[in-house]
């Protein structure tokens, strides 16, 4: 099992552009989460989502932000005309679809973002 | 509010000598504490949670909520252990694992 998947794992974005987070979850996982690491502060939760359900997403920004997940495919996070403070290391991880499920995460190595 | 603390951002330790990563919470409901840690060049990966009260790689958390702690321990550090730590609290309910982390703290375990 390869583990979760991000790429990419660095990404330079200019002020205004798109930035496009991919995610392929651990196989036989189903829940995907986003986590955000600005400098100097803590993770911090954005988005779970299942298979072609976003269940919670109040960590997310109001604007410019959005998830998916998708039938088929990763998930992918999209920040829409990026700014500075955007700049961070995007973290995915995933868990098992079944109840009583251990609580661990699985983590991606991260997508380190860098607005110019 | 839901928070997690951790006082410490480094700890300096001798091999050998006993460890003890402080975490402190703050949450209103019954807690679901984790601690996860992460090696050089190594992804994130889970390395205790309360409810299973288990002792891996010779560490061990005991919950204390009446000090709201969930303090990481280890009798004898060793190198291998030099990493970075976080604690984390469960926020979500159900499967939802929103967690709630702290800063980390950087264990530095010298020969």
């Amino acid at each position: 099992n390869a583990g979760v998947m991000q790429n990419p794992r660095h990404l330079v974005r200019r002020r205004g552009q798109e930035a496009r987070l991919r995610c392929s979850p651990m196989k036989g996982h189903s829940h995907v989460y986003w986590y955000r690491q600005l400098p100097e502060e803590g993770l911090k939760f954005m988005v779970y989502l299942q298979k072609e359900n976003i269940i919670d997403e109040s960590g997310m920004p109001k604007e410019r932000f959005s998830a998916e997940f998708p039938k088929e495919g990763p998930s992918i996070l999209r920040i829409q005309q990026v700014v500075r403070g955007d700049s961070a290391a995007y973290f995915c991880a995933s868990s098992p679809p079944w109840a009583g499920n251990t609580g661990e995460l699985f983590f991606g190595e991260g997508s380190r973002l860098t607005v110019l | 509010a839901q928070r997690v603390t951790q006082p410490e951002k480094l700890l300096s330790v001798f091999k050998g000598a006993p460890v003890e990563l402080k975490c402190n919470y703050s949450y209103s409901g019954s807690p679901e504490l984790f601690w996860y840690v992460q090696y050089s060049r190594q992804r994130l990966q889970l390395l205790l949670r309360h409810i299973s009260r288990e002792s891996i790689k010779g560490f061990t958390a005991d919950l204390n909520k009446g000090e709201t702690s969930f303090h990481l321990k280890k009798p004898f550090a060793q190198e291998e252990d030099s990493a970075m730590y976080y604690c984390a609290l469960n926020g979500g309910a159900g499967n939802n694992r929103k967690l709630i982390w702290g800063l980390g703290t950087s264990l530095a375990v010298n020969p």
